[in-house]
């Protein structure tokens, strides 16, 4: 399996406060993926990272910002959570952005915003 | 309608028999990626394809590229094989992967 975890593996906050994930690689890839999981929907696409201070946006972005520092390590951070960001989280990584580069999941982030 | 349609939604099956569950997509693909999600659990690649077809154990993938289709495959499936299968493609336009919403499979003893 590749190395990708992620933390906290679950998190309940109220309404307003600043909620941090991390997702922590081992694999040295380049490329790391934020999603989002919610009934009804596929996997969404939040930020992503293709490199140290290179990061982008995603299909759903909005109330999300990211850091990523070093290689290993890619942040997602809710500025002021709201209860529509009550989600399973799931970070991804990938050695290339390109079409034949497999994906690898974390096992997820369960973030539920009372 | 959505971009990448699985079907069925829900399926269940008794332990042996062969199951199929289908994937279309409506965009031009450079790549289709067949994934597995435990209840309460991270997501696994299954598959990654271009064409043609691929093998892993009692699993097979088919994709056909003119006629936006593909297919996963269980032979002989096994309640461990309960699970939330999500299909995945890489537009071929803008690189970016979208996501099917699953296909929820119960094997039964």
């Amino acid at each position: 399996d590749a190395g990708i975890t992620q933390s906290p593996r679950h998190k309940v906050t109220e309404t307003g406060t600043p909620v941090t994930l991390r997702c922590h690689q081992t694999e040295n890839h380049r490329y790391m993926y934020w999603y989002r999981q919610d009934p009804g929907h596929g996997l969404r696409l939040i930020h992503y990272s293709y490199g140290v201070k290179d990061t982008d946006k995603g299909e759903v972005s909005d109330g999300y910002s990211v850091s990523r520092s070093k290689t290993e390590d890619f942040l997602l951070t809710l500025e002021s959570a709201t209860s529509s960001q009550t989600s399973v989280y799931f970070c991804a990584i990938s050695e290339s952005g390109g079409y034949n580069s497999p994906l690898h999941f974390g096992n997820g982030t369960r973030l539920t915003v009372t | 309608k959505n971009e990448v349609e699985q079907s069925p939604q829900n399926l269940t099956a008794q332990e042996g028999e062969f199951i199929t569950i289908n994937c279309s997509y409506s965009v031009g693909i450079s790549a289709l990626h067949w994934l597995q999600q435990h209840p309460g659990g991270g997501i696994v690649s299954l598959f990654m394809l271009s064409s043609g077809k691929k093998k892993h154990g009692r699993l097979i993938a088919t994709i056909n590229i003119q006629e936006k289709h593909s297919s996963l495959h269980i032979t002989a499936s096994h309640p461990r094989d309960s699970a939330v299968y999500i299909c995945a493609v890489r537009d071929y336009n803008t690189d970016k992967l979208i996501f099917g919403t699953g296909t929820r499979l119960q094997v039964f003893p």
